[in-house]
């Protein structure tokens, strides 16, 4: 079945510091690949998508996220995080096909950044 | 109004009520989407439409039963729940057909708290 796990429940970087958020899905098929952030109160934003092609990805607020089929990973980093960053963040793999497909979310990691 | 809009934004009901949450999207989209998003739970999908026709129904209560009477609207009719329904209700849009594919537009939800 299909599946998204994002090992970290709640990651915690100072302002200025690099960040990665893990991913890793389980699809038989080559995925299609989503990172989206929720602000609090908020709905989810769409950051950046994977579906083919060059494995690194870029998105909004300078964010990427990098492919890796060996691994089944699709992490997402950005080199220095904004106070604004703050927020939870959900990795999903589209799943089926057609009319009967859907988007599978990970669990979510709520990122904190200290001043 | 742009992007997808929902309301109430929320919206506290005993268990003998009956209430409905609506959503609008403004994109011209023709697929639509109901989640369900608990505290510490993965974003639980309930229900998708695609060009007016449920084509998912994540094996969720009968106490919720949607509604989808065009393209633009979609509604969540609520009767008789139960205080662990309490959570943000979702809303999303996305171009028809491919529903795993396509990005997804959310709303910024209705917080329900059932008593």
């Amino acid at each position: 079945a299909q599946s998204v796990t994002q090992p970290d429940i709640h990651i915690t970087v100072s302002e200025g510091a690099s960040l990665e958020l893990r991913c890793n899905y389980s699809y038989g098929a080559t995925p299609y690949l989503f990172w989206y952030v929720q602000s609090p109160g908020q709905g989810l934003q769409l950051l950046l998508k994977y579906f083919s092609g060059d494995t690194l990805v870029q998105g909004i607020k300078g964010f990427e996220a990098e492919f890796k089929r060996s691994q089944s990973s699709f992490n997402l980093r950005k080199p220095s995080v904004h106070w604004s960053d703050a927020a939870e963040y959900f990795c999903a793999v589209g799943a089926g096909s057609g009319n009967t497909g859907k988007l599978i979310f990970g669990q979510g990691t709520t990122l904190q950044v200290k001043p | 109004e742009t992007g997808v809009t929902q309301t109430p934004r929320h919206l506290v009901m005993g268990m003998t009520n009956k209430k409905s949450l609506k959503c609008e999207q403004h994109l011209g989209h023709n697929a639509m989407y109901w989640y369900k998003q608990s505290a510490k739970k993965p974003l639980e999908l309930m229900f998708v439409y695609n060009f007016k026709e449920q084509t998912e129904n994540n094996s969720v209560p009968s106490r919720f039963s949607p509604e989808c009477p065009n393209s633009s609207h979609l509604f969540l009719h609520l009767h008789t729940l139960q205080p662990e329904d309490s959570a943000l209700y979702l809303c999303a849009s996305s171009q028809g057909g491919l529903a795993g594919v396509n990005e997804q537009f959310f709303g910024p939800g209705t917080r329900l708290t059932v008593l």
